[in-house]
């Protein structure tokens, strides 16, 4: 089974500034089935990437994923109000596994 | 529009037994994989179960493996979670979610539910 450990797991930031999210696999991550994903308190987890570096229809290009193996990155370019949330990166290509999430708050 | 709607969430004692369903509508379910995700209070997010697309593979976390079956009916365009032998470990917020691939290929989930809230608790 894969495991996946997100670093940092608080970040504070200030809007505009650039996020730069870890996530890093116990076994290499078969075809970069990597896929991060936002979630806001209370609502439903919204696809951002998948592919380890594909946006998801309608997620804005300050969002972008890199990495293979196991080692992959999540950068917000400039930090949005709307961008202060949890995000989870997941393996999914079978098993299926989430990280344990990074808080980026707002400093 | 796409969208997953749950249902069948509420409080239950331990051992006791609890459906789920997740309402489909604004694609072809049946071409597509489904999977249910919790989230326990203030915790993270946990796969729980998938299906393929035509009900053919089913897998589920070792937590729930032998007390939970995922099912769905494609001529209804729902998904279930038959959830037995309930555990206090088991209270979360229950996600159905849409694989973004049709077929059998391995896809991220683009499309959630709101999600339905399971309480196990004497």
């Amino acid at each position: 089974e894969i495991v996946l450990t997100q670093s940092p797991g608080t970040l504070s930031l200030s809007p505009g500034e650039r996020a730069t999210l870890s996530c890093r696999a116990s076994q290499s991550v078969s075809s970069s089935y990597l896929a991060w994903y936002q979630q806001k308190p209370g609502q439903a987890p919204r696809l951002l990437i998948y592919g380890a570096s594909s946006r998801a229809t309608g997620i804005p290009d300050r969002f972008s994923g890199s990495g293979s193996g196991t080692d992959f990155t999540l950068t917000i370019s400039g930090l949005e109000p709307e961008d202060f949330a949890v995000y989870y990166c997941q393996s999914y290509g079978s098993p299926w596994t989430f990280g344990q999430g990074t808080k980026v708050e707002i400093k | 529009q796409v969208q997953l709607v749950e249902s069948g969430g509420g409080v239950v004692q331990p051992g006791r037994s609890l459906r789920l369903s997740c309402a489909a509508s604004g694609f072809t379910f049946s071409s597509y994989g489904m999977h249910w995700v919790r989230q326990a209070p203030g915790k993270g997010l946990e796969w729980v179960a998938v299906i393929s697309y035509d009900g053919s593979k089913k897998y589920y976390a070792d937590s729930v493996k032998g007390r939970f079956t995922i099912s769905r009916d494609n001529s209804k365009d729902t998904l279930h979670l038959q959830m037995n032998s309930l555990r206090v470990e088991d209270t979360a917020v229950y996600y159905c979610a849409k694989k973004d691939t049709d077929g059998y290929n391995p896809g991220a989930f683009d499309i959630w539910g709101q999600g339905t809230m399971v309480t196990v608790s004497s």
